[in-house]
């Protein structure tokens, strides 16, 4: 099946610093990717959705300017998580949308932890 | 804005019985329900879907049933196994899963004890 990765699997950062997040879709073209946050034992809350060549769509109460997102192109979403603290850790899944057939495949995951 | 609620939070079952998980929605436009299962740090992987043409559908030892009129779907999983321990989530979308974005229920999770 389609493969979706995402990269780092883990990432451990010092508070006030910036981490990126990538995101590829490795054997198809997504014009749509979202990103999502999950804490521990709790469900995938979509952070904002990234539409390629275009600015993301954030949902209600995420802060645009702390969570850059960047869909330059049709493989590649980055999540930048800007001036981190250590309430941002988390698990970060991004998903992508296959252009051709419209199915939804998921990354593995980054686990973000703030010191 | 769409609304789901899943129950139960948690179920325990023994291996081979049967295990069903409930989804309600609130939009009356959502016309795409897929469940999707979650292991430890893992990503979510789709094990089923349901479009709201349709009110049951059945894939093995899984089933999801849709009633569009009471705005609820399950899920039900058959002889149930230990592999099928996990963290269950169902979603909602109200463009046929081919655009815009899921709107997910807090999950489920499923021990299936030996």
């Amino acid at each position: 099946g389609a493969v979706v990765s995402q990269h780092p699997s883990r990432v451990i950062c010092k508070s006030g610093t910036s981490v990126k997040i990538e995101c590829r879709s490795l054997d198809f073209q997504a014009t749509t990717m979202f990103w999502y946050r999950q804490f521990p034992k709790q469900s995938l809350m979509l952070m904002a959705t990234s539409n390629e060549g275009s600015k993301a769509t954030y949902e209600q109460g995420v802060e645009k300017d702390k969570f850059l997102i960047n869909h330059a192109s049709l493989t590649l979403s980055t999540l930048t998580v800007t001036s981190a603290h250590p309430e941002d850790s988390s698990f970060y899944i991004c998903s992508a949308r296959d252009m051709r057939t419209g199915e939804l495949f998921f990354g593995e995951g980054s686990r973000l932890t703030v010191l | 804005g769409e609304n789901v609620e899943q129950h139960p939070s948690t179920l325990s079952v023994q291996e081979g019985d049967s295990a069903v998980i409930k989804c309600t929605y609130s939009d009356s436009a959502s016309n795409y329900f897929p469940w999707y299962k979650q292991e430890l740090g893992k990503r979510p992987q789709l094990i089923i879907d349901i479009r709201s043409n349709v009110g049951e559908k059945k894939d093995q030892r899984i089933a999801v049933t849709l009633n569009k009129t009471a705005k609820h779907f399950s899920l039900h999983i058959t002889e149930t196994q230990p592999e099928d321990s996990a963290v269950y989530f169902c979603a909602a979308s109200r463009y046929g899963g081919s655009q815009g974005n899921l709107i997910f229920g807090k999950g489920t999770k499923l021990s299936v004890k030996p």
